[in-house]
């Protein structure tokens, strides 16, 4: 069965530059989670999107953009970074009727971000 | 503000023996509660969803329980293995649409 795909999986990026993280979620899902997971601690809400607009946004600097495009892919944007920036990045994907029915949400295998 | 914990941080018990992991949130106004398993350096792997109007689930040597009223959940796993050893979060889905982690369980199972 598909799943969720993450790109890439690993990414080494200098302070101060720009990079982008792509999250392709499981056909037919409409709705896409973003979460960080710093070295050792638990995943920490980003932002979401439902049938590609912002649904909630969590703990997202303000130098991090991101944005669901019409095949339901989701990209994270993220500029200036910092050296604390350095992280698992997870995205998550579910039909937006999943909460209500108790479908499991999938998680990608996440993209590493190291900077430095 | 709904607020995930997870007791105990850290967990060594020796091959064999059955082990239960607890899980506690503040606010009872949830869709689902989730256990995942997360290997080190690597992604979340979903163990087992428990509806919020369900008690429990049961997959192989795991099972889950759901007391939404007391906000806990416990999960408990039979006859641990050495392959068993890996960080276990809870997460708890909130009716505000967000997801809620508690900061895992990291078990060590001695063989």
């Amino acid at each position: 069965a598909a799943g969720v795909i993450q790109s890439p999986r690993h990414l080494i990026k200098e302070k101060r530059e720009t990079a982008t993280l792509k999250c392709y979620p499981i056909p037919r899902h409409d709705t896409v989670y973003w979460y960080q997971q710093g070295p050792g601690q638990d995943p920490q809400f980003l932002i979401s999107f439902y049938e590609k607009m912002q649904s909630d946004k969590g703990s997202i600097p303000d130098r991090f953009s991101a944005q669901q495009f019409s095949d339901y892919h989701s990209e994270l944007n993220m500029s200036s970074l910092e050296l604390g920036d350095s992280a698992l990045y997870f995205c998550a994907s579910m039909p937006m009727w999943g909460r209500l029915s108790g479908n499991t949400i999938y998680f990608g295998e996440g993209s590493w971000l190291t900077v430095v | 503000k709904q607020e995930v914990t997870q007791i105990p941080a850290a967990l060594s018990v020796p091959e064999g023996e059955n082990l239960v992991l607890n899980c506690s949130f503040t606010d009872s106004a949830i869709y689902n509660l989730q256990w995942f398993r997360q290997d080190p350096g690597k992604g979340l792997t979903s163990l087992l969803l428990i509806q919020s109007s369900q008690r429990e689930q049961t997959s192989g040597r795991l099972n889950a329980s759901l007391d939404k009223s007391s906000g806990r959940s416990t999960l408990y796993i039979a006859a641990s293995q050495p392959g068993d050893s890996a960080t276990y979060l809870c997460a708890v889905w909130h009716r505000d649409d967000k997801i809620i982690f508690g900061k895992g369980t990291r078990l060590h199972i001695l063989p």
